[in-house]
């Protein structure tokens, strides 16, 4: 069966620090790659997707980028964070269209 | 550009008493339309997948249904362990890339 995992489980940074996310799915090949953040009172947004190692697209202009190093491995990441940063960030996988999330990490920027 | 809205954003329900959730939505062309259940601080948990109008399907005590405009889901006696934030989503996207626009969903309170 397929897993996806989530690291770290919950994250406080300072403004102005690095971030980096990361996203592993067992179980599966190739699957389609999916960043979405959750902020309080909003919708989940999609930031990134990518549909094979080294491609990326992004979906919100904003200070995060993302890279697939592996098949299976999605990174989100930054090099300044900022206040509006905060919030939940999820992953997810697809399997015939229908997306699987992973437990998230909580980020808050102070 | 895709537009769902999910209405109530709350809802309070005594156990047992059934109602339903609806979610409104706006695409150039669905692909299909995804119904999740998320409990506090975690990743939402797929539940079902519509695809066409008249389409329906049921869970224990969920049922979904598919409009041109709106989806429903019916809870039919509910209990207070579905308490939870039920997210609808809609995926209009083409190709492989099965991108999904999501409402902000409605927050279910079944109290015993």
């Amino acid at each position: 069966s397929q897993t996806i995992h989530q690291w770290p489980a919950t994250l406080v940074q300072p403004v102005g620090s690095p971030l980096s996310l990361e996203c592993t799915v067992e179980g599966t090949s190739n699957p389609n790659l999916y960043w979405y953040r959750q902020a309080a009172g909003r919708g989940l947004q999609l930031l990134f997707y990518s549909v094979g190692i080294g491609q990326i697209s992004s979906e919100v202009p904003q200070n995060l980028s993302a890279s697939r190093p592996q098949d299976r491995q999605f990174i989100l990441s930054s090099k300044k964070l900022l206040l509006s940063d905060s919030g939940f960030y999820l992953c997810a996988w697809t399997r015939r269209g229908e997306q699987y999330f992973g437990p998230g990490t909580r980020l808050t920027v102070t | 550009e895709d537009q769902v809205t999910q209405s109530p954003e709350a809802l309070r329900l005594q156990e047992g008493e059934s109602s339903s959730l609806n979610c409104s939505y706006t695409v150039s062309g669905l692909r299909g339309l995804f119904w999740y259940r998320q409990d506090p601080g975690k990743g939402p948990e797929f539940l079902f997948t519509l695809y066409s109008a008249g389409e329906e399907k049921e869970k224990e005590r969920l049922k979904a249904t598919l409009t041109k405009k709106e989806s429903f889901l019916h809870i039919t006696a509910p209990k207070p362990e579905d308490s939870a934030t039920y997210l609808c989503a809609v995926d209009s996207s083409g190709g492989s890339n099965y991108k999904l626009t999501f409402g902000k969903g409605t927050l279910l309170t079944v109290n015993p």
